[in-house]
């Protein structure tokens, strides 16, 4: 079955700077790559996904990429804000309503004002 | 708005009893609905596949007749956990995905405390 893992488990960086949280899949069929946020208390935020047939994506301060040779895929957040502080879960699957989703171990970030 | 739905959002019960956490999709009909399961600062492990009008799939580890779940219609899901003992203990998120697009949306999870 699939297996995500994901680096660094924790990241801290100044208010402003970038982050980039790494993950790696290992079933070469997984075609769909999310990415949520998890506040404490609460369920995970869909913040962006990228499918296997695209090798980027953007939205505002956060993008997605995505290298299906290497099975390597990122976020990367710029200009970082207090509130971007959570923890935040890479992810791949088959993109079809019925198939599970499997997550990596997260990345807690905290953005030092 | 929400998405899924999910009820309560804590419980807090005592060792040997039963406890059944609800699941709505709001949005869309899901014949498909995850159970993940989640302790503290640790990731989503799956626990078992719930569909439509019939049987769950579970994970390997998890123990069927212990999380019992049943997906009577097409928006609501129930997992209830039988005979809770205290290393029940956890954070327990439903989730839908939807049919056109694939994502994932996440209830807001039920908190459940075994003393």
């Amino acid at each position: 079955g699939e297996n995500v893992e994901q680096h660094p488990s924790t990241l801290s960086v100044q208010e402003g700077d970038s982050a980039v949280i790494k993950c790696t899949y290992s079933d070469s069929a997984s075609n769909y790559f999310p990415w949520y946020k998890q506040e404490l208390g609460k369920g995970p935020q869909l913040i962006i996904d990228i499918r296997s047939n695209v090798g980027e994506k953007k939205d505002q301060r956060i993008a997605v990429t995505l290298n299906k040779t290497a099975k390597h895929f990122s976020l990367h957040i710029t200009e970082t804000q207090p509130e971007d502080s959570a923890v935040y879960f890479c992810a791949a699957s088959w993109s079809t309503s019925y198939d599970k989703v499997i997550f990596g171990p997260g990345t807690s970030l905290s953005v030092i004002p | 708005g929400a998405v899924v739905s999910q009820h309560p959002s804590r419980v807090i019960c005592k060792s040997g009893t039963s406890v059944k956490i609800e699941c709505r999709s709001l949005d869309f009909q899901a014949t498909t609905m995850f159970w993940y399961r989640q302790f503290p600062k640790q990731s989503l492990m799956l626990m078992a596949t719930s569909n439509e009008g019939s049987k769950a799939t579970y994970e390997q580890g998890v123990e069927k007749d212990k999380f019992l779940i049943n997906h009577a219609s097409l928006t609501l899901s129930t997992l209830t956990v039988t005979s809770a003992h205290p290393e029940d203990s956890s954070f327990y998120i439903c989730s839908v995905r939807a049919g056109g697009t694939g994502e994932l949306f996440f209830g807001e999870g039920s908190r459940l405390t075994v003393l």
